[in-house]
C-alpha cells in the first residue's frame, strides 16, 4: 500500500521567513512524488515532482523539496514566504502500478503573516 | 486550450435528485481522472479512463455514480438519488499518458462543489 502523512494541518510564518512543510511517504517500491498547491476558488496546481533523478527538486515561486529516501521524507520549502504563498498544499504519491493514480495527503494549510 | 474544464461550478441539489457534472480535458490528454474532495481532506481517487475506456474504479464509486467518457474527450459523472454525503468538491484532471514510463503529471481543473440538502 503506498499512502503520505502531512505532519501538520496548519502552519503559520510571518512574511519573509523560511517555510516548512513536512511530508512523509509510505511505499514499497520507488515512487514519484508531487507537491500540490490549492488556492482557494482554483483548481490545484502542480508545484513540483520527483522521479528519480536528482533528489533535491526545485519546482515554481521558490519552492524545492528533497527526497531523503532513509527518512522517507518528501519536506517542501521555501527560504522566505510571501504572502500570495498562503494556500492549502498537498503531497502527493504515485505508481506506474496502479495507472499513475494520485495519493493525497490531507493537506497542511500555510498562513503567512505580515 | 486554457486547461481542465468543469461544468457547472456549483450545484445546490435536493436529496434524491441526480446531477451530472462535465469535465473537458486538455485537448490532446488521453488520460481523464476523477477525484472528490471533502472539507479538511485531500482529494480520494474515484476513477479513471484512457481514451474511452474505463480502466478503474475506486470503492468509493458506489452504483449511484456512473461515469462516462463516450469518445474519449470529455467525460461525465452523473450521481443518482444523492444523499448528504455526496455534498464534496469533484474535481476532474487530464494527463498524457505514455505507457508506465514517467511521471504522470495530472492538470486539474477548478473542481465542480455540489451541495445536498
Amino acid at each position: 500500500a503506498q499512502s503520505v502523512t502531512q505532519l501538520d494541518s496548519h502552519v503559520s510564518v510571518s512574511e519573509g521567513t523560511p517555510v516548512l512543510l513536512r511530508c512523509n511517504y509510505s511505499s514499497s517500491y520507488s515512487p514519484s512524488l508531487f507537491w500540490y498547491v490549492q488556492h482557494p476558488n482554483k483548481g490545484l496546481q502542480l508545484l513540483l515532482k520527483y522521479t528519480s533523478a536528482a533528489t533535491l527538486v526545485k519546482g515554481i515561486n521558490g519552492f524545492e523539496a528533497e527526497f531523503k529516501k532513509s527518512e522517507t521524507s518528501f519536506h517542501l520549502t521555501k527560504p522566505s514566504a510571501h504572502m500570495s504563498d498562503a494556500a492549502e498544499y498537498f503531497c502527493v504519491v504515485s505508481r506506474m502500478e496502479y495507472g499513475n493514480k494520485l495519493v493525497f495527503g490531507a493537506g497542511t494549510i500555510l498562513r503567512v503573516k505580515s | 486550450d486554457t486547461g481542465v474544464s468543469q461544468d457547472p461550478r456549483h450545484k445546490i441539489t435536493k436529496r434524491g435528485q441526480n446531477v451530472t457534472f462535465r469535465c473537458d480535458p486538455i485537448s490532446e490528454h488521453n488520460r481523464l481522472y476523477w477525484y472528490r474532495q471533502t472539507l479538511g481532506q485531500g482529494p480520494e481517487f474515484l476513477t479513471y479512463f484512457q481514451n474511452e475506456a474505463q480502466l478503474e474504479k475506486s470503492r468509493l464509486l458506489s452504483d449511484r455514480f456512473s461515469a462516462e467518457r463516450p469518445k474519449g474527450s470529455f467525460s461525465t459523472l452523473e450521481i443518482q438519488r444523492t444523499e448528504q454525503g455526496d455534498s464534496a468538491m469533484y474535481l476532474c484532471a487530464s494527463s498524457l499518458g505514455t505507457g508506465t514510463t514517467g511521471a504522470n503529471v495530472l492538470t486539474f481543473g477548478a473542481g465542480s462543489r455540489l451541495t445536498v440538502l
